[in-house]
Formats: structure tokens, C-alpha cells, sequence
């Protein structure tokens, strides 16, 4: 079984707009960790925020963390025709990773 | 810097056949990993390897058997392959502990039919 959940599993908006993507997860975690996957290829780790941390930027890209409700949320602000991918939230809850079911973003242009 | 590096690319296999997945990283990391991805499905952890010399199954180990040949490189073996198999393998390396992300290769498809 998957220990996060992302949600929706998919979404389609116009390229500037933002968006946003949900995971949530079950058990307590040291970290949680967010990754995008284009088509056909691997995953590239995009951010990881840590638990005691709410917050975190890097570039056009937002993640939350609330522990007490064990979610978190990545919003992709100005979205781009490239920012089309798959996205994954990863919990890590000691010496392993557990991911996912992904959300698959479209960025129309 | 090729960071993690997967072969073959592609592979289709007969039931029963027996194969083994190479992955090489140049990262000097510790810990390495094998994934499988099903159709609009996120990985499921197959087989890890948190240091050279040490191996702990994952959520989805059967079928399957694994070597961590040294620091670099760990292979995935499939000894006798079974339709239920087909999927995309990803190797990773790096990842928990220090929180530190994991890298990964750009996958193998392997098709059993």
C-alpha cells in the first residue's frame, strides 16, 4: 500500500495559471519529499521539507507541510508549457521512501 | 557526471526467462534502490540497499532477487519472469538519511509476455 495520496490524480490548466497539488499521507514522517516525472523518463527531486518545517520556496515552486493533518501541498505559481509532467509526493519515514500515486499535470499553452 | 546509469533500455522476455537489470551510479552514495512503475501508478520499492554488503527487502520483493556488486552498482534479477512483471524498473541512489533526495535513471520497460 502507498503511504501517500496525491490528489487530483489529474489536472489541466492554461499555461500562467497556477497550480496546486495535494498529497496526504498516513503515518509520522522525517521528511516529505516532492518529485516530477516527464514522460518516459525518471523521476528529478524538485524540494524536500522537513517536519518540523511549514514552508519552503524554491523559485516558482511552493510546498506546505502540516503534520497534524499528515498533508502537504506543492503550488507551481506562472505555470509553463514545460512544467507538463507527472508529480509525485514522497514521505520518508526512516531508511526508505514511500511514494504516491502521482498527479498528472497538463499545461496548456 | 552520468548519475545513475540503467541497462538495457528496453527488454522483452518470454515467461520463465530469467534476466538481470544493471544500474551503475558515479555519486559515491551509500544507498541504492530498485522501483517498479505500473501504468498511472506511482513506485513501489522492490529491493534496497543501504550500504555496500547489505540488501533488506521492499513492499514488492517476490520474484525478484537483487546484488550489490560494490559501492557502485546493484543488479535486479528476475529468475523466472511472469506476465505480472511487466512494468518500468527505476534504480535510484542516495536518498534517507541525511535528508538527502534520491536520483534516479531513466528507467528500464521490460515486457513479459
Amino acid at each position: 500500500s502507498q503511504q501517500g495520496e496525491e490528489d487530483p490524480q489529474a489536472l489541466s490548466i492554461q499555461e500562467g495559471e497556477n497550480a496546486t497539488m495535494n498529497c496526504s499521507y498516513k503515518t509520522s514522517i522525517n521528511n516529505l519529499q516532492w518529485y516530477r516525472q516527464n514522460s518516459g523518463r525518471g523521476l528529478v527531486h524538485l524540494i524536500l521539507i522537513r517536519s518540523n518545517e511549514r514552508e519552503k520556496h524554491s523559485g516558482r515552486l511552493r510546498v506546505t507541510l502540516d503534520t497534524s493533518k499528515k498533508s502537504s501541498s506543492l503550488l507551481i505559481t506562472a505555470s509553463r508549457a514545460a512544467d507538463t509532467a507527472s508529480y509525485f509526493c514522497a514521505t520518508d519515514a526512516g531508511n526508505m521512501l514511500t511514494f504516491g500515486g502521482g498527479t498528472r499535470l497538463m499545461v496548456k499553452p | 557526471n552520468a548519475g545513475v546509469t540503467q541497462t538495457p533500455k528496453f527488454q522483452v522476455l518470454k515467461t520463465g526467462q530469467s534476466m538481470t537489470l544493471q544500474c551503475a551510479q558515479d555519486m559515491n552514495h551509500n544507498s541504492m534502490y530498485w522501483y517498479r512503475q505500473d501504468p498511472g501508478m506511482g513506485l513501489r520499492l522492490i529491493y534496497y540497499s543501504a550500504s555496500e554488503g547489505t540488501t533488506d527487502k521492499g513492499e514488492v520483493p517476490n520474484g525478484y532477487n537483487v546484488s550489490r556488486l560494490n559501492k557502485r552498482e546493484f543488479s535486479l534479477r528476475l529468475e523466472s519472469a511472469a506476465p505480472s512483471q511487466t512494468s518500468v524498473y527505476f534504480c535510484a541512489s542516495g536518498g534517507p538519511g541525511g535528508y538527502q533526495p534520491q536520483h534516479f535513471g531513466d528507467g528500464t520497460r521490460l515486457s513479459i509476455l
